[in-house]
């Protein structure tokens, strides 16, 4: 049974840093590609980041490059989110999603319950 | 602001059917056949529900069924039950540099 559990969220002030962790279980990261996803209070989701299942393509959203960076520890079975320089903009709930299938990239098969971050000034 | 515009309720009642649209661009939804569609309830995580434009994965109801047409997806909900009451995002590959875009989302009140 495939589960997701985010943790690491919080309230931190603007410009400074934070990780989010992705306990996934069920499955191994190592065979199926990550997506990071984040969803702003009253707003639709927003896509955040990529990684494959060999770790060879990463991929950001604009508003996150350079200032965010996916990674995973495979003998935790674990995907992370560093986040740095916050900004007000990043407050949201922020899940971690699985693809459905180790065959293509472009869906959220599953879902984690999400965990808020609150970047305060 | 979501790139893709959804209406921001739909209801039915009991065994009604409801069709939520998903209306994008020719760089999203009309350019590639990967519109996805999601349940949320709050404090839960989202399910999918359909995937590629029309396919439902194992474990969803045949109630719910997905299509395409030029810029606007769309998803149906047929025999609608009190279960079904819930938000409703869409989300479309859009190529890079921001890979995916979604909806604004739907909330749907079974009456």
């Amino acid at each position: 049974q495939v589960q997701l559990v985010e943790s690491g969220g919080g309230v931190v002030q603007s410009g400074s840093s934070l990780r989010l962790s992705c306990a996934a279980s069920g499955f191994s990261l190592k065979d199926y590609a990550m997506h990071w996803v984040r969803q702003a209070p009253g707003t639709g989701p927003e896509w955040v980041a990529i990684m494959s299942h060999d770790e060879s393509q990463i991929y950001y959203h604009d508003s996150v490059r350079g200032r965010f960076t996916i990674s995973r520890d495979s003998s935790r079975n674990t995907l992370y989110l560093q986040m740095d320089s916050l900004r007000l903009e990043d407050t949201a709930v922020y899940f971690c999603a699985r693809v459905k299938d180790n065959g293509g990239w472009h869906n959220f098969g599953y879902w984690g319950q999400g965990t808020l971050v609150t970047v305060s000034s | 602001q979501s790139a893709l515009t959804q209406p921001a309720s739909v209801s039915g009642s009991p065994g009604q059917s409801i069709t939520i649209s998903c209306t994008g661009t020719s760089s999203d939804v009309g350019g590639y056949d990967f519109v996805s569609w999601y349940q949320h309830h709050p404090g839960k995580g989202p399910k999918l529900m359909i995937y590629d434009v029309t396919n439902r994965p194992s474990g969803v109801s045949n109630r719910f069924s997905g299509s395409k047409s030029g810029n606007t997806a769309s998803l149906t909900i047929s025999g609608l039950q009190a279960e079904d009451e819930a938000d409703y995002y869409c989300s479309s590959y859009a190529g890079g540099p921001n890979f995916y875009v979604f909806g604004s989302g739907t909330k749907v009140t079974v009456l």
